[in-house]
């Protein structure tokens, strides 16, 4: 089974500057979430959607933050403008049931913003 | 006061030592307890989840819940240089949504 595809893994912007990412779920893996996580700190989850509707983001900065999961499978997370405090890594992960039950993340794009 | 709180590290144990990894949490409504794992570079992965009070075993790791006490801790046994890695506890609440703990950075030495 592949994992949980994310593009790019790396990317340095500056402040103001604009950014996206890209994640492929698991296939037939219907929830998908994007998660920051700070250096040093846990994972804070910022969109959660199902299938293509977005079921929680209430976390989700949305003055700069924006996401969306077109047919329900790639998912993209943009960033505009970005600012410092900005600078983490963005995991996307699946899960295909309950999450407890099989919940994948990606590498992550690490992001750094200057 | 932070739903779930764990002790940042890091930790460095000799290889073969017991290692034990903690996290405190004040939400009652928590009802799965997880622990992941996180090598540099990657996502967490799940390595154990457990529902109730008690212990859970899976070869050299042990997780331990108290709901009285609202603490959890995951032991590894005879640990390995490739155990070192960051270990995040997560906890989900009745709506499924997780809370995740800042991890512990964990080295273990040959």
């Amino acid at each position: 089974e592949a994992g949980v595809a994310q593009s790019p893994r790396y990317k340095i912007i500056e402040k103001r500057q604009s950014v996206a990412f890209w994640c492929n779920p698991i296939s037939g893996h219907a929830t998908l979430y994007w998660y920051q996580q700070i250096l040093g700190q846990g994972p804070k989850l910022l969109i959660q959607f199902q299938n293509n509707g977005v079921v929680d983001d209430s976390q989700l900065p949305k003055d700069r933050f924006s996401a969306e999961r077109l047919k329900g499978v790639d998912s993209t997370l943009k960033i505009q403008p970005a600012k410092l405090e900005d600078s983490a890594v963005y995991l996307c992960a699946s899960s295909s049931g309950p999450p407890i039950l099989g919940y994948t993340f990606g590498s992550g794009t690490r992001l750094t913003v200057v | 006061q932070k739903e779930v709180e764990q002790d940042p590290g890091p930790l460095s144990v000799p290889e073969g030592a017991i290692v034990s990894l903690n996290c405190t949490y004040s939400n009652s409504a928590f009802q799965y307890f997880m622990w992941y794992r996180q090598y540099s570079r990657k996502g967490p992965e799940l390595l154990m989840y457990t529902y109730s009070s008690g212990n859970k075993e899976d070869g050299r790791f042990t997780a331990q819940v108290d709901k009285s006490s609202k603490y959890i801790s995951l032991f590894i046994r005879d640990s390995q240089p490739s155990d070192s890695a960051t270990y995040l506890c997560a906890m989900l609440d009745t709506g499924n949504q997780f809370y995740f703990g800042t991890g512990t950075s964990l080295t273990v030495i040959p």
